[in-house]
């Protein structure tokens, strides 16, 4: 059972476009959405999270979204650059259960093109 | 801050012999260390969970024989991947989190590759 489903799984985005991803989460506990972007060869990198508490937080030309009642968040990356070309991945957890393990989404790969 | 050092970054070993693989946290104390196999265009999959001082917590499917983990402190766990064989090739990341706090950093992982 794939408790966090992220779409879609690839992205071509024009350079200065903006790009979205999407994911959908079941497990009303998880109260941490991070998000995570890996290039080829590399660990993940924490790029933003949210809690619930808040509809939206923004870190620059990155964006996460979040909808509570429809069990949902997005990324929204502004002025997309060739550099943001890597893999994108959504994840949840609950605070204090099974040690804070992480939930992830199968990832987006997204290219943008100059 | 928050940095996660893990080494090697590449292993070349032949079938049958271990490999251990060291994941540091750096600038924090980790009450929680994590370990991800992750396949070419895939997800990670959490292997274990350990806490220090503590025996690793498995995921199911995972051989505990297989891959040994130690976390002898709060800033050191390592995972042993024992008579590595072939299907044993993949990539490998820690990750750590720190000390009541609700956030996982992760390392650069480790190419492993059994001849």
């Amino acid at each position: 059972q794939q408790q966090v489903k992220q779409s879609p799984q690839s992205l071509i985005v024009q350079k200065g476009g903006i790009s979205i991803i999407n994911c959908a989460y079941e497990n009303t506990a998880f109260d941490y959405f991070p998000w995570y972007q890996q290039f080829p060869g590399k660990g993940p990198a924490l790029l933003i999270a949210i809690r619930p508490d808040v509809s939206e937080k923004k870190e620059g030309r990155f964006t996460i979204s979040f909808n509570k009642s429809a069990k949902q968040f997005s990324l929204h990356i502004m002025d997309s650059q060739p550099g943001d070309s890597a893999t994108y991945f959504c994840a949840a957890s609950m605070s204090g259960g099974s040690n804070y393990k992480l939930t992830f989404g199968k990832g987006t790969l997204l290219t943008v093109n100059p | 801050g928050a940095v996660v050092s893990q080494h090697p970054s590449r292993v070349i070993c032949k079938s049958g012999t271990s490999v251990k693989i060291e994941c540091r946290s750096l600038d924090f104390q980790a009450t929680t260390m994590f370990w991800y196999r992750q396949f070419p265009k895939q997800s990670l999959m959490l292997m274990a969970t350990s806490n220090e001082g503590s025996k690793a917590t498995y995921e199911q499917g995972v051989e505990k024989d297989k891959f040994l983990i130690n976390h002898a402190s709060l800033t050191l766990s390592t995972l042993t991947v024992t008579s590595a064989h072939p299907e044993d090739s993949s990539f490998y990341i820690c990750s750590a989190r720190p000390l009541a706090k609700n956030i996982q950093y992760f390392g650069a992982g480790t190419r492993l590759s059994v001849l």
